[in-house]
């Protein structure tokens, strides 16, 4: 069975600092690996995935995060945080071949101090 | 969110009345899901379904009913509503392979008193 840790429930960062949101999995088949982002009463949008070639994936809004296979990581970065990045981010998991969905983690609530 | 349209957004309920949640897509993908969002416990897979006249269950399925006679709708029922089932729900559709992310509905919020 797979699963997903997300390092914090709430993560505060003031604006124009580094963003930094943590993801462990586990998957006994090499996973694909999402992250979510969910704006106050929205649906969840896709801010970028891994798949398989290169490890640092780049995604929307200037996020990125980097496929680390020997820490079972997949961590979510920006640069720079922005006022209009405060929201829930979910880090998911999807075994290769599974039909039966994405395995999501709990959640991180991301707070930009002005 | 484009393709996948959920209805009502907003519901409240008795506990012990019935009611089914509606999920509508025009993407033509094969692969529809139902999560609950809970505060603290992320999403949780209810039920999902990989073509019309097939669905199974995923982590949380008590409770809750579906069927899909159709590729475009996958509707949830809830046959007699409890205060557990008390949550924002999302409907999200998948083209085709593990690897394709889900698009999600924007959910509906359901109170059960």
């Amino acid at each position: 069975a797979q699963s997903v840790t997300q390092l914090g429930s709430h993560v505060s960062v003031s604006e124009g600092a580094l963003v930094l949101l943590r993801c462990n999995y586990s998957s006994s088949v090499p996973p694909y690996l999402f992250w979510y982002v969910q704006y106050p009463n929205q649906g969840l949008q896709l801010l970028l995935k891994y798949t398989t070639g290169a490890t640092l994936v780049k995604g929307i809004n200037g996020f990125e995060a980097e496929f680390k296979k020997s820490e079972t990581s997949f961590h979510l970065t920006k640069p720079s945080a922005h006022m209009s990045d405060a929201a829930e981010y979910f880090c998911a998991v999807s075994d290769r071949g599974g039909a039966d969905g994405l395995t999501f983690g709990k959640g991180t609530h991301l707070i930009i101090q002005p | 969110n484009a393709g996948v349209t959920q209805t009502p957004k907003f519901q409240v309920l008795k506990t012990g009345q019935s009611m089914t949640l509606q999920c509508a897509q025009d993407m033509n993908h094969e692969y529809m899901s139902w999560y609950r969002q809970d505060p603290g416990m992320g999403l949780r897979l209810i039920h999902y379904s990989v073509g019309a006249g097939i669905t199974d269950q995923g982590e949380v399925p008590n409770g809750y009913n579906v069927s899909r006679s159709t590729t475009e709708d996958f509707p949830l029922r809830l046959l007699s509503a409890a205060p557990s089932q008390t949550s924002v729900y999302f409907c999200a559709i998948r083209g085709t392979g593990p690897n394709s992310p889900l698009h999600f509905g924007n959910g509906t919020r359901l109170t059960v008193t």
